[in-house]
């Protein structure tokens, strides 16, 4: 089945303790990317990256470090969370239809307390 | 940049037709994108539009108009599981293929 996997799916931690979300897409795609998601701000893209050991700064990209190793996996990294980054997570990753329309994993609810 | 505008909530009936409105701004217009989102799911897609014109896709339909940067999404036969929030997304040619996401518009759909 073609999908983007995003884990842990729920996460609470504490201000300065180091977490990684990873994301992983099993369709080839050479687009992925992050967006966080908070209530009246809508979607906003964090990092994106156009292929492998290719990755560029979003709106939101503060606090927050990717890489892109291999073609599946784009992990989003937070060095040292704080309360500010508590937020609904969506990796994406972007295909070879025409449209090259994205496709969204299910989302990471990250509490940071 | 861009500036992408669409109405904060609707409400409609179940069975009736129901458009919902997206203006945006941008430099380099590269394709308009519909997204649906149920609460606390991921955005799922809908449509896509480049050209103007109207996208037909069963009960939905979505519509460009590139030279008044305006596109609507039409719902017709509305059903409860309509329920959800409608994202208008735009692609700028100078973004690649990022997408700028409007705030969305939470659709409720009644009896």
């Amino acid at each position: 089945e073609a999908q983007v996997t995003q884990n842990p799916r729920y996460l609470i931690t504490v201000t300065g303790k180091k977490l990684t979300v990873t994301c992983s897409q099993n369709m080839n795609h050479e687009y992925m990317s992050w967006y966080r998601q908070d209530p009246g701000l809508g979607l906003r893209q964090i990092y994106y990256s156009m292929n492998v050991e290719v990755t560029d700064k979003g709106d939101v990209p503060e606090g927050y470090k990717v890489s892109r190793k291999e073609k599946r996996n784009f992990p989003l990294i937070l060095e040292s969370p704080s309360p500010n980054q508590t937020s609904l997570y969506f990796c994406a990753s972007g295909g070879q239809g025409s449209a090259y329309e994205q496709y969204f994993g299910p989302g990471t609810r990250l509490t940071v307390t | 940049g861009q500036n992408i505008d669409q109405p904060t909530e609707m409400t409609a009936t179940e069975g009736a037709i129901v458009q919902i409105n997206c203006t945006y701004q941008t430099s380099g217009f590269n394709g308009l994108f519909w997204y649906q989102q149920h609460a606390g799911e991921a955005p799922t897609f809908l449509s896509y539009n480049v050209l103007d014109g109207l996208e037909e896709k069963g009960r939905f339909s979505s519509f460009l108009s590139r030279s008044k940067g305006y596109s609507y999404l039409l719902l017709k036969e509305l059903q409860m599981k309509d329920s959800a929030s409608y994202l208008c997304a735009v692609r700028d040619q100078d973004s690649g293929y990022a997408l700028n996401f409007g705030k969305g518009t939470s659709l409720l759909v009644t009896p």
